[in-house]
């Protein structure tokens, strides 16, 4: 089993729209958490760290689920901006990621 | 800061040459590492530091090999270049080890490698 495993999509949603991604992982000894966003042939930027239950930025929110092992990062209102590769990361001994889930916005 | 530098940006290597990808970053992070990221596999680690004089291997180190002599700078050699090793490399460094915990890593732009 991966560290970490992600739904790789490609999720295409309206502009406007609410959507969600969800990320497992297997270490039950992580305590923190990232979601990166990627752009096409960029490195990874970091979005959101997610520390205790959950962690809210604008638009975005992410949230931890300890006891099902998972996390999920919400994106509402979605703009074409937004479009783009979003990793997960769950440290645990050594920097695991996700496979990526890949966002199109269209409008 | 400059953060996380690469260089070079692209390269194009015959099968069997061998190079080193460089890696430098100026924040003072003692954990560096080099991940390979390939269409649909995601980010794969392939070596690590926690600190200077200190490395480890990853999920995947064959054909690579890496040395942490100072904290700034995290090189990774690629010992007789493989059509395989085609693949795009990022450099990343954290603040501190992870043990379960974690910071964020920063990431270079990246070195485009083609392998003929």
């Amino acid at each position: 089993r991966k560290e970490v495993e992600q739904d790789p999509g490609p999720f295409n949603v309206p502009e406007g729209a609410t959507v969600a991604f969800n990320c497992t992982y297997s270490n039950s000894a992580s305590q923190s958490f990232f979601w990166y966003r990627q752009d096409c042939r960029k490195e990874p930027k970091l979005l959101m760290s997610v520390y205790s239950s959950g962690n809210e930025d604008g638009r975005f929110t992410a949230q931890l689920n300890r006891a099902s092992q998972y996390i999920s990062l919400l994106i509402r209102d979605s703009k074409l901006s937004d479009s783009a590769t979003y990793l997960c990361a769950a440290p645990g001994g050594q920097f695991y990621f996700g496979t990526g889930t890949s966002l199109t916005v269209i409008p | 800061n400059a953060g996380v530098t690469q260089t070079p940006k692209f390269q194009v290597l015959k099968t069997g040459q061998s190079m080193t990808l460089q890696c430098a970053q100026d924040m003072n992070h003692e954990y560096m590492s080099w991940y390979r990221q390939d269409p649909g596999m995601g980010l794969r680690l392939i070596h690590y530091s926690v600190g200077a004089g200190i490395t480890d291997q990853g999920e995947v180190p064959n054909g690579y090999n890496v040395s942490r002599s100072t904290t700034e700078d995290f090189p990774l050699r690629l010992l007789s270049a493989a059509p395989s090793q085609t693949s795009v490399y990022f450099c990343a460094s954290s603040y501190a080890g992870l043990a379960g915990g974690g910071d964020e890593q920063f990431f270079g732009p990246g070195t485009r490698l083609t392998v003929l």
